[in-house]
């Protein structure tokens, strides 16, 4: 079965640094394109981040370039979000999905990032 | 940027056919997915490329897409379709997100 799980969510200063993981089993993970999605508290999903399964293709939301930054492990079991300078607006429950294709079919359960003033 | 409309709230009684709306500039030049989330849960993918059902979602659940418009379906809704409904598409290779619809069951 195929799963996804986050971690690394947690209370940060304004202005600090978190960096979440999201660990894959159950499959191969380079032949994917793997993606973090967060959702404020109360609102909607917002696209955070993507990286192709072989590293090639990065994208950001216009927004967060510049503080966010995804990459993955040497294991490929893998993938990371960078967040630095974090803001209040940044509180959320971030997500990794594995997108294949053109759905996002495998959601990992989310962390929570708080950032608090 | 691009943009994706749904309307925040549609509501249907036990049994009746709920439709939720997705609006976007040439929508229909892009493959639309739907999401369900449920209080606390992670987004479920119900639909993808417009009208396909992944395995294991009811077959009450429909898509289609034409225009400008994507519509998710309902048909036969139960109290376990109370839920927040997301549209998303692809563009220029990042997945674009609707603000999300939550369907009550009267």
């Amino acid at each position: 079965d195929v799963q996804l799980v986050e971690s690394g969510g947690g209370l940060v200063n304004l202005g600090g640094s978190l960096r979440l993981s999201c660990t894959t089993s159950g499959l191969t993970y380079s032949s994917f394109t793997m993606n973090w999605v967060r959702q404020a508290p109360g609102k909607g999903l917002q696209w955070v981040s993507s990286m192709s399964g072989n590293g090639l293709y990065i994208y950001y939301a216009d927004s967060l370039k510049g503080r966010f930054t995804i990459s993955r492990g040497n294991a490929k079991n893998s993938v990371f979000l960078q967040m630095d300078n974090l803001r209040a607006d940044d509180t959320a429950v971030y997500f990794c999905a594995r997108s294949v294709g053109h759905k996002m079919d495998v959601w990992g359960q989310g962390t929570t990032v708080t950032v608090s003033s | 940027s691009y943009e994706l409309t749904q309307p925040p709230s549609v509501s249907v009684s036990p049994g009746q056919t709920a439709s939720i709306t997705c609006s976007g500039e040439q929508l229909g030049g892009k493959y639309v997915c739907w999401y369900q989330q449920k209080p606390g849960q992670s987004p479920v993918l119900v639909i993808y490329e417009d009208k396909e059902r992944p395995s294991g979602i009811p077959e009450r659940f429909s898509g289609s897409s034409s225009g400008t418009t994507a519509t998710l379906t309902i048909s036969g809704t139960q109290a376990m379709d109370e839920a927040d409904y997301y549209c998303q598409a692809w563009d220029n290779g990042t997945p674009v997100f609707g603000g999300g619809t939550q369907l009550t069951i009267l």
